[in-house]
């Protein structure tokens, strides 16, 4: 299966900004949904997991969601900072297979 | 705190092998499942590899399957990535990364990576 993801979305500091992460081949909704934050020069990290769960230390501006009718998750940040500026994936799996999306640059003007 | 140093990452040439290995601390290696996680430059995130906390077993990315190789020494909590026949399209910074208790398949910790470099 394939996740699908924006190349780029853009906001302003202090707006809600959603990405979006499509999978095509089987139901968004038969495994858990995950998303990275990868800021320039640095490792990922793990902003949600299991859907819509943070990691201790992951400010609540983040948040996820499914939407199974359009067969895709959501991340939103809202209060963006700059410090968000980054590139954000999605990950999910099957049963011997873990999958990426392609990743979206959020820039933060 | 849950710490993954990566090493062993260099230049290598075309078809010869290169063993990775990821220091874990903090938490106890064979209880979780763990990733090798690759990235190539200016490129997303492939996934690489996995071996499970139960007998450790383990799945592989298609691009890979059949050269490389992930394990784990518990005594030493270091898993490690053995990767044989090695080609320019495997050039990335490789990730070791835990996955969650239960929920294998999903990644909460990541180390800081490794650059391998395979060029003649």
């Amino acid at each position: 299966f394939l996740l699908t993801q924006p190349h780029s979305v853009s906001e302003s500091p202090g707006k809600t900004v959603t990405i979006s992460c499509t999978r095509s081949g089987g139901s968004i909704a038969t495994a858990y949904v995950q998303w990275y934050q990868q800021r320039p020069g640095s490792a990922p990290t793990t902003v949600i997991y299991e859907h819509y769960r943070r990691p201790s230390g992951v400010p609540d501006r983040f948040s996820g969601s499914l939407d199974t009718s359009s067969n895709s998750a959501s991340l939103f940040i809202s209060g963006l900072r700059t410090e968000d500026e980054a590139d954000y994936y999605c990950q999910s799996y099957d049963t011997t297979t873990v999958i990426f999306g392609g990743g979206t640059k959020l820039t933060v003007l | 705190q849950v710490q993954l140093v990566e090493s062993g990452g260099g230049v290598v040439q075309p078809g010869r092998s290169l063993r990775l290995s990821c220091v874990a601390s903090g938490f106890t290696l064979r209880s979780y499942a763990m990733h090798w996680v690759r990235q190539a430059p200016g490129k997303g995130l492939e996934w690489v590899a996995i071996i499970w906390e139960d007998g450790g077993s383990q799945d592989y990315a298609d691009s890979v399957k059949g050269r490389f190789i992930i394990s784990r020494d518990k005594s030493k909590s270091t898993l490690y990535l053995q990767m044989n026949s090695l080609r320019a399209e495997d050039t990335a910074v490789y990730y070791c990364a835990r996955g969650v208790v239960g929920a294998g398949q999903t990644i909460d910790y990541w180390g800081q990576g490794t650059l391998v470099t395979v060029s003649s």
